[in-house]
């Protein structure tokens, strides 16, 4: 079937450091994958996307890319901020599921200054 | 651009009683999608629609109902309620192309 797993949470970086949030997944061909961010209180919303191997989504800082030999989606930031303080979320669809997408759990990352 | 709308925000239902919460898209996307979440869990399919007229079941449909007579529309309904769908609520949103889904800001709901 058709899952994903993402590293589990919470996370706890210190302004400027380092970020990866893994991601991997479960598909039959080729999905298309996302990065959704959820902030407090608010809904999700799309933050990348990659739609064939080795695709590498990028917004705001933040990449992933698409690797098809080892079904991973990782996401990664160079330097994190107070406002990257969120809920992440990795996801993927695919024609052949009906178009359904399925999401991992979600990591929760916390900044501080 | 309005996108996906969810009405109400927050709602708190007692046991047994019924609620519609209520998903319109301004996008003319044919799929819709009724997601809940809870803590810790991640989001889990409810319903979901390929277009107007047809509806199947996700993941996790017992104890809701949906219907989609226009594109637009896509609410879902809960007939006696109870503390198991105490849950946040989302409606979301794609044009079934193998891209995004977009999602509304949630209904979060609790059942006392």
């Amino acid at each position: 079937g058709n899952s994903v797993t993402q590293m589990e949470g919470p996370v706890t970086l210190s302004e400027e450091a380092f970020l990866t949030i893994n991601c991997t997944y479960t598909a039959t061909g080729y999905p298309s994958l996302f990065w959704y961010v959820q902030y407090p209180g608010e809904g999700l919303q799309l933050l990348l996307k990659a739609t064939k191997a080795d695709d590498k989504g990028s917004n705001k800082g933040f990449e992933a890319t698409y690797r098809k030999e080892t079904t991973s989606f990782h996401l990664e930031k160079g330097s994190v901020q107070v406002s990257d303080s969120a809920v992440y979320f990795c996801a993927l669809t695919h024609l052949f599921t009906g178009n359904q997408f399925y999401f991992g759990t979600g990591t929760s990352l916390t900044v501080i200054p | 651009n309005a996108g996906v709308t969810q009405t109400p925000k927050f709602r708190i239902l007692k046991i047994g009683q019924s609620m519609t919460l209520q998903c319109t898209q301004d996008m003319n996307h044919n799929y819709m999608y009724w997601y809940r979440q809870d803590p810790g869990m991640g989001l889990k399919l409810i319903y979901y629609s390929v277009g107007a007229g047809i509806t199947d079941k996700g993941e996790v449909p017992n104890g809701y109902n949906v219907s989609r007579s226009t594109t637009e529309d896509f609410p879902l309904r809960l007939e006696l309620a109870a503390p198991s769908q105490t849950s946040v609520y989302f409606c979301a949103s794609s044009d079934g192309r193998n891209t995004e889904a977009f999602f509304g800001q949630g209904t979060r709901l609790t059942v006392v």
